[in-house]
């Protein structure tokens, strides 16, 4: 049974062009949640969502992110215009529902900013 | 806002030794969870804490919850090498409908021979 799937594991980028994560939640769940993780901190929550909705956003930034869980396929973070300051580790979580359940991270995906 | 703190951030321990690791939270909230991650790596659930008293074991590491204090322990008994990781805890927002989730800062174990 696979776990929670991020690609890529790795990805530069230079200023100005866009970032895109993806996320394959384990098998059998539906709610994904995307974590941002800067060097020596903690992880900080950005966004949860269910198929095909946003539940919550307010951790992420109001301008150049976006998020989405469409029907079909992976969970997809969006960043566009990148900058210096989003080089970070993006961690991407899953969980059959809510209540009561750890959730299950991908491996995470690194995030340069060249 | 609920917010969750560690100590310590950084501890460096001998093998065989005892230590406690702290998370206090700031509001009410019904879960508590306990992460390990190794350097580079993802995160590994540990533990589950779902009520008042709540003390659960593996292996050397033991974690127990007091909701009055709003206080969780991660105990380490007779450290070894391949404890050495960053431990997290994490606490639910209790006033929302789902798991968001808020992470302490982290505690950066080693376990020195």
């Amino acid at each position: 049974n696979a776990g929670v799937m991020q690609n890529p594991r790795h990805l530069v980028r230079r200023r100005g062009q866009e970032a895109r994560l993806r996320c394959s939640p384990m098998k059998g769940h539906s709610h994904v949640y995307w974590y941002r993780q800067l060097p020596e901190e903690g992880l900080k929550f950005m966004v949860y969502l269910q198929k095909e909705n946003i539940i919550d956003e307010s951790g992420m930034p109001k301008e150049r992110f976006s998020a989405e869980f469409p029907k079909e396929g992976p969970s997809i973070l969006r960043i566009q215009q990148v900058v210096r300051g989003d080089s970070a580790a993006y961690f991407c979580a899953s969980s059959p529902s809510s209540g009561a359940q750890p959730q299950h991270f991908g491996d995470g995906t690194r995030l340069s900013i060249l | 806002e609920l917010k969750v703190e560690q100590n310590p951030l950084f501890l460096s321990m001998q093998e065989g030794k005892n230590y406690t690791i702290y998370c206090n939270y700031s509001t009410t909230s019904d879960r508590l969870y306990w992460y390990r991650q190794d350097p580079g790596k993802s995160l590994e659930s540990l533990f589950v804490l779902l009520s008042n008293g709540a003390v659960k074991q593996e292996g050397r590491l033991m974690a127990s919850l007091d909701t009055k204090a709003r206080l969780s322990t991660l105990h380490i008994t007779a450290a070894v090498h391949d404890l050495s990781a960053t431990y997290f805890c994490a606490v639910d927002r209790a006033e929302t409908s789902y798991d968001k989730v808020i992470f302490g800062p982290g505690t950066s174990l080693s376990v020195i021979p």
